[in-house]
């Protein structure tokens, strides 16, 4: 099965600057690659996402990349304001229909010191 | 190295009966929270527990409730299933709050 790992499990970053959390999968299979952003007390909301046939996508101040040969896409957050805190999960996927198995990274804890 | 294991894997159930999931957190992990996906939505988080205790609470149904053993195992219990209770339930353990999650495979529940 897929194996998502995801690095580092917290980060602080002043704001203003910019941050970058990486994720590995296993599974080339695996052509469906969202980002969420959870805030304390709720569900993870769908920031980006990015399929396997593209290779960067960019909306406003957050960016993904994918890298299909290595098997690794980065989320890129520049001009980090506090209220980016939160805690942010990737996943992969076989595709974003109803039956396809999301396989989520660990979460990394973004805080964003004013 | 250990999972998260959720039972069932799959689950068909009728209009009005009842369902008991089963979450098994990775040893030494004493915090479970519980997520909802259903068919092409975001996750929604339902209910967490740390230490035993109800720690947060999501957007679960009065339906439904929940808690955590002296194990650290959880349980989700759905009473009077409805249609739009099917959906993958995800659960997922960390050791405190806030970051280093696991999730399960998830259990996928089909209420006919």
């Amino acid at each position: 099965g897929e194996n998502v790992e995801q690095h580092p499990s917290t980060l602080s970053v002043q704001e203003g600057d910019s941050a970058v959390i990486k994720c590995t999968y296993s599974d080339s299979a695996s052509n469906y690659f969202p980002w969420y952003k959870q805030e304390l007390g709720k569900g993870p909301q769908l920031i980006i996402d990015i399929r396997s046939n593209v290779g960067e996508k960019k909306d406003q101040r957050i960016a993904v990349t994918l890298n299909k040969t290595a098997k690794h896409f980065s989320l890129h957050i520049t001009e980090t304001q506090p209220e980016d805190s939160a805690v942010y999960f990737c996943a992969a996927s076989e595709g974003a229909s109803t039956g396809n198995q999301f396989y989520f990274g660990t979460g990394t804890s973004l805080t964003v010191i004013p | 190295a250990a999972g998260v294991i959720q039972s069932p894997r799959h689950l068909i159930k009728e209009k009005r009966e009842t369902a008991t999931l089963k979450c098994y957190p990775i040893p030494r992990h004493d915090t479970v929270y519980w997520y909802q996906q259903g068919p092409g939505q975001d996750p929604q988080f339902l209910i967490s527990f740390y230490e035993k205790m109800q720690s947060d609470k999501g957007s679960i149904p009065d339906r439904f409730s929940a808690q955590q053993f002296s194990d650290y195992h959880s349980e989700l219990n759905m009473s009077s299933l409805e249609l739009g209770d099917s959906a993958l339930y995800f659960c997922a353990s960390s050791i405190g709050q806030g970051h280093g999650y696991t999730f399960g495979s998830g259990t996928r529940l089909t209420v006919v």
